[in-house]
């Protein structure tokens, strides 16, 4: 079975902490994404992955940074956390090539920054 | 203008009732259109996509894309109430990312 795991469900920090959002899957796939949810707003990206060190921004990259140090895990960083930055966050896997590239999704990790 | 434009609801109706969901784009070079659905405290899963114009079916699950309109539609036949849900349109932008709409939430009464 597929699985896009994201290391936390819940988490709160505090203004200014510097936050790590861990997400691992076992897909061998070469995308990862991730996105931010928020009422009203849906589903924004923030940066994505098509290989390992490479990284592109997406629509809101600003007060975020990635890594993408191995295939299988890619971590979201708040630099700096804001209280703007309290969100539900999604990370996201697909393949390359064809029409069939379905994302997969984890649970999300709802942050809320305090 | 949004990409993606959906109307969020809320959307209730009995069970049994047909349901229609509809997105609108603007970029007439997209190609790949999908419906996500996602249950509260869930992630997205994939519900069903269509590559270009025309539709697909899926049991009580059909999806139409009209590129002419850049109107896509997700009809639902026969609800459940396990069918409660939020929907998302989704259409895939160059390379492999995906913009959504920003969903559509359903509530299916028994």
């Amino acid at each position: 079975d597929v699985k896009v795991t994201q290391s936390s469900r819940y988490l709160v920090k505090r203004t200014g902490e510097k936050v790590f959002l861990e997400c691992v899957q076992d897909m061998d796939h070469e995308n990862m994404f991730w996105y931010r949810q928020d009422p009203g707003l849906g589903l924004r990206l923030i940066y994505f992955s098509y290989d390992v060190k490479m990284k592109e921004k997406g629509d809101i990259p600003e007060g975020y940074s990635v890594s993408r140090e191995k295939k299988e895990r890619f971590s979201l960083i708040l630099e700096s956390a804001s209280t703007n930055q309290t969100s539900m966050y999604l990370c996201a896997s697909s393949t390359m090539g064809g029409e069939g590239t379905e994302a997969f999704f984890g649970q999300g990790t709802r942050l809320t920054v305090v | 203008q949004k990409e993606v434009e959906q109307d969020p609801g809320p959307l209730s109706v009995p069970e049994g009732a047909i349901v229609s969901l509809n997105c609108t784009y603007s970029n007439s070079a997209f190609q790949y259109f999908m419906w996500y659905r996602q249950y509260s405290r869930k992630g997205p899963e994939l519900l069903m996509y269509t590559y270009s114009s025309g539709n697909k079916e899926d049991g009580r699950f059909t999806a139409q894309v009209d590129k002419s309109s850049k109107y896509i539609s997700l009809f639902i036949r026969d609800s459940q109430p396990s069918d409660s849900a939020t929907y998302l349109c989704a259409i895939r932008r160059s390379g492999y990312a995906l913009n959504f709409g920003k969903g559509t939430s359903l509530l299916v009464t028994p």
